[in-house]
């Protein structure tokens, strides 16, 4: 299995535009979770899905952050518009259901200038 | 609010040093995971430990999960540069696979 793949692995982008961020989970995994990195805050959870069911989105910013799961092997994180404090690391991650432990992609470095 | 503290926050080192880091909660978990990170790439689990007490080995690191399931650490034998990297604990509150709190890790460098 190639593992979890997300792209962009590099986005530069103007504020005010529309980002979206990409991820195929490990297949067969149930869980996939969305986190946002940085110096200040480290991991922090933003969204996770169970069965492509947004479960917990308590962690999602604000209204200009939205994720999709329209099927087991995709999911999108959208963030519009974007604003420099949006500038992190998101890494998507996914897991078994009785398996303790994620696998996580590589990430996205997002910077908003 | 759970939380975990991981310390120290930067350890630096020479090849061949013994170390060992911690990550404490006043929060009991389910289970607590240990990941290292590598730059430009993301964590990589090592371990899960489940049970009070438990001690896992991985070549030279060793794990332990405090008897109480609130505080963990890894204990590095004769570390390498290879050893490198940002370790990272996170524990699964309420038994529910999303509840994953990270720490803020410890950002080890081992010097030749």
């Amino acid at each position: 299995d190639a593992g979890v793949i997300q792209s962009p692995r590099h986005e530069v982008t103007e504020m005010g535009q529309e980002v979206t961020l990409r991820c195929k989970p490990i297949s067969g995994h149930d869980y996939l979770f969305w986190y946002r990195q940085t110096m200040m805050r480290g991991l922090e959870l933003l969204i996770y899905f169970n069965n492509n069911v947004p479960i917990d989105d308590s962690g999602m910013p604000e209204d200009r952050f939205s994720a999709k799961m329209p099927n087991a092997s995709f999911s999108t994180l959208k963030i519009q518009p974007s604003e420099p404090r949006d500038s992190a690391v998101y890494f998507c991650a996914s897991s078994l259901v009785d398996h303790y432990g994620y696998t996580f992609g590589s990430g996205t470095r997002l910077t908003v200038v | 609010t759970q939380l975990l503290e991981q310390s120290p926050q930067f350890l630096s080192i020479q090849e061949g040093e013994n170390l060992t880091v911690y990550c404490n909660s006043s929060s009991v978990f389910s289970s607590l995971q240990w990941y290292r990170q590598e730059p430009g790439e993301g964590p990589v689990l090592l371990v899960t430990v489940v049970t009070g007490g438990e001690v896992k080995k991985l070549k030279r690191l060793t794990f332990q999960f405090g008897d109480a399931r609130k505080d963990s650490s890894l204990h590095i034998t004769a570390a390498q540069p290879g050893d490198t990297g940002l370790y990272l604990c996170a524990g699964v509150y309420g038994g529910s696979q999303g509840n994953l709190i990270f720490g803020k890790g410890t950002k080890l460098s081992v010097k030749p």
